[in-house]
């Protein structure tokens, strides 16, 4: 039973280059959560998302950051024209069944991440 | 705006003896609290959760406590091995399913 997937498991890009990073959930997951996590600090949510649909977005930077889960394929996160301050790690997680509101909120697994070096 | 304090940021412990990290909460409709392990370039591992409805929860070694009333949750490793050395992260539900993360606590086991 295969986790949650990342590649590129690293990634350089020069400033201004646009990175892509993929993620592909637990089978039988469809909830899809992206995390970045700077040198020496905790996880910093980003987006959520639902196939086909942003569920909630509020952690992503309005600017050259960009999101999606289409129905076929895995998630992508995408960050355009890049700086040196997005260099991190980025996480996916993926859940089977997010709470409802009010409800329980099962288990979020991670991706072993995407560690992008920006130049 | 949704906040998780974490303490200690680090903690050094002898083998055997017990760890014990803290963490506070800010929303109050939070209601799940997973602690996650990570080792040094890996991924975040769940290692145990509680949910609002309860107010302790044990497996083996690891046990964790929550108080609603004071929005505290706590870590309690007992017998601890050089194994346990990694960095800790607690966390709490926020709205529409996010978690909101502590900024860590480095524990190192000194065999």
């Amino acid at each position: 039973n295969a986790g949650v997937m990342q590649n590129p498991r690293h990634l350089v890009r020069r400033r201004g280059q646009e990175a892509r990073l993929r993620c592909s959930p637990m089978k039988g997951h469809s909830h899809v959560y992206w995390y970045r996590q700077l040198p020496e600090e905790g996880l910093k949510f980003m987006v959520y998302l639902q196939k086909e649909n942003i569920i909630d977005e509020s952690g992503m930077p309005k600017e050259r950051f960009s999101a999606e889960f289409p129905k076929e394929g895995p998630s992508i996160l995408r960050i355009q024209q890049v700086v040196r301050g997005d260099s991190a790690a980025y996480f996916c997680a993926s859940s089977w069944n997010p709470g409802l509101a009010g409800g329980p909120l099962e288990t979020q697994y991670f991706g072993p991440g995407t560690r992008l070096l920006v130049l | 705006g949704e906040n998780v304090e974490q303490h200690p940021s680090t903690l050094s412990v002898q083998e055997g003896d017990s760890a014990v990290i803290k963490c506070t909460y800010s929303d109050s409709a939070s209601n799940y609290f997973p602690w996650y392990k990570q080792e040094l370039g890996k991924r975040p591992q769940l290692i145990i959760d509680i949910r609002s409805n309860v107010g302790e929860k044990k497996d083996q070694r690891i046990a964790v406590t929550l108080n609603k009333t004071a929005k505290h949750f706590s870590l309690h490793i007992t017998e601890t091995q050089p194994e346990d050395s990694a960095v800790y992260f607690c966390a709490a539900s926020g709205g529409y399913n996010k978690l909101i993360f502590g900024a860590g606590t480095r524990l190192a086991v000194h065999p």
